[in-house]
């Protein structure tokens, strides 16, 4: 199974400054055959389900503000709150979909600082 | 719209069963490969099971295997969760999602299966 290690386990950011999640996975999750990394990003607000934000570690869903944005390099994945606002505190995940079983990161806890 | 409403949840004895459902509307049914995500309250996201899209293709979190079984009726909408000799550390929120992608672009709200005796 690949294993998703996320980073930090929680953070507190100022409300306008820029919050960072990092996940990294223990194998490559890039496919040679699209040149596509199959990471995704969620977010998961108390209460709630998990909601996509960021699919193919960078594109990102309808209707997801572009204050979130993803980004990759090798096995290192970023998700990026680039002014973080009040509704923005949850749990985010990472997951990658390569391979089966699908796994997820053990999340992080974003707040206000 | 698309809505996912799953439903079954409950209390149950361990060794015993229960036989999840997710009601979907708003989307082409038949053309989705769906999933079976769980969640201890307070905890992570931990994937369960899958199907395609006709049914003909399942998996199964080693966890599970042999004792859960996925399924669907595209006539009716519906996806299921057969869970059978239910153990404590099967308590959870489960959730059913969508495929799009490869990834999980929507999700129901869930339903909590405890399982104490």
């Amino acid at each position: 199974d690949i294993v998703m290690t996320q980073s930090p386990d929680s953070l507190a950011v100022s409300l306008g400054e820029r919050a960072t999640v990092s996940c990294k996975s223990s194998q490559s999750v890039l496919a040679s055959s699209n040149n596509k990394n199959y990471l995704a990003w969620y977010q998961q607000k108390s209460g709630q389900p998990p909601k996509l934000l960021i699919y193919w570690a960078s594109t990102r869903e309808s209707g997801v503000p572009d204050r979130f944005s993803g980004s990759v390099s090798g096995t290192d994945f970023t998700l990026t709150i680039s002014s973080l606002q009040a509704e923005d505190v949850a749990v985010y995940y990472c997951q990658q979909y390569y391979s089966t079983p699908p796994t997820f990161g053990q999340g992080t806890k974003v707040e206000i600082k | 719209e698309v809505q996912l409403v799953e439903s079954g949840g409950g209390l149950v004895q361990p060794g015993g069963s229960l036989r999840l459902s997710c009601a979907a509307s708003g989307f082409t049914f038949s053309g989705y490969w769906l999933h079976w995500v769980r969640q201890v309250p307070g905890k992570g996201l931990v994937w369960v099971s899958r199907i395609n899209s006709d049914g003909s293709s399942t998996s199964y979190a080693d966890s599970v295997k042999g004792r859960f079984t996925i399924s669907r009726d595209n006539a009716k909408n519906t996806l299921y969760l057969q869970m059978n000799t239910l153990r404590v550390e099967d308590t959870a929120v489960y959730y059913c999602a969508r495929v799009q992608w490869g990834s999980l672009d929507n999700w129901g709200q869930g339903t909590l299966v405890t399982v104490s005796s």
